[in-house]
């Protein structure tokens, strides 16, 4: 089992620019989530979806970002355009049901936008 | 809309130590309250999970603790080690979002 894969680890941007993140769940598990971690706000989820549909994307903070799970084992996170207050560790996570297991987070991607 | 506090925000002890952080809800309509691990760079790795009908969880030297009417857990960690420095966050899944809502963390550092 190789956990859950975010790439890439580190990403670094000038605001304006189109920043995609990439996320793969564990196989087999049907829920992925997007968090975003900052010193300010700490953890905040940002979408979730289940057997690759999403079901709230109420955490998503404006129209600039936007997600995609096109099948099970690949999901995106876009931004675009992007702004300095972007800037944050975006995790991915995954689990087997929604409530009655646990989370599963990758290693985040650190992204830094100037 | 839920909030999740955790105190302290840090702790410092020395190893061998027993310590218990603290963990705090406003909603009681919960599933679970789980318990994660970051260490620094990395994402987090979940330590134990609460069902919202159980008291405690025990893992090895960690117990955790649910008082789901009052809102408030407890995490114990028995005979601390330096490998237990790492920021712990309490999380919990309420009914109403179907999601976690995560607390600010505590940093713990154990001294050899």
């Amino acid at each position: 089992d190789a956990g859950v894969i975010q790439s890439p680890r580190h990403e670094v941007t000038e605001m304006g620019q189109e920043v995609t993140l990439r996320c793969k769940p564990i196989s087999g598990h049907d829920y992925l989530f997007w968090y975003r971690q900052t010193m300010m706000r700490g953890l905040e989820l940002l979408i979730y979806f289940n057997n690759n549909v999403p079901i709230d994307d109420s955490g998503m903070p404006e129209d600039r970002f936007s997600a995609k799970m096109p099948n099970a084992s690949f999901s995106t996170l876009k931004i675009q355009p992007s702004e300095p207050r972007d800037s944050a560790v975006y995790f991915c996570a995954s689990s087997l049901q929604n409530y009655n297991s646990p989370l599963h987070f990758g290693n985040g991607t650190r992204l830094t936008v100037t | 809309k839920q909030e999740v506090t955790q105190i302290p925000a840090a702790l410092s002890v020395p190893e061998g130590e027993n310590l218990v952080l603290n963990c705090s809800f406003t909603d009681s309509a919960i599933y679970n309250l789980q318990w994660f691990r970051q260490d620094p760079g990395k994402g987090l790795t979940s330590l134990l999970l609460i069902q919202s009908s159980q008291r405690e969880q025990t893992s090895g030297r960690l117990n955790a603790s649910l008082d789901k009417s009052s809102g408030r857990s407890t995490l114990y960690i028995a005979a601390s080690q330096p490998g237990d420095s790492a920021t712990y966050l309490c999380a919990v899944f309420d009914t109403g979002r179907r999601a976690l809502t995560f607390g600010s963390g505590t940093r713990l550092q154990v001294q050899p």
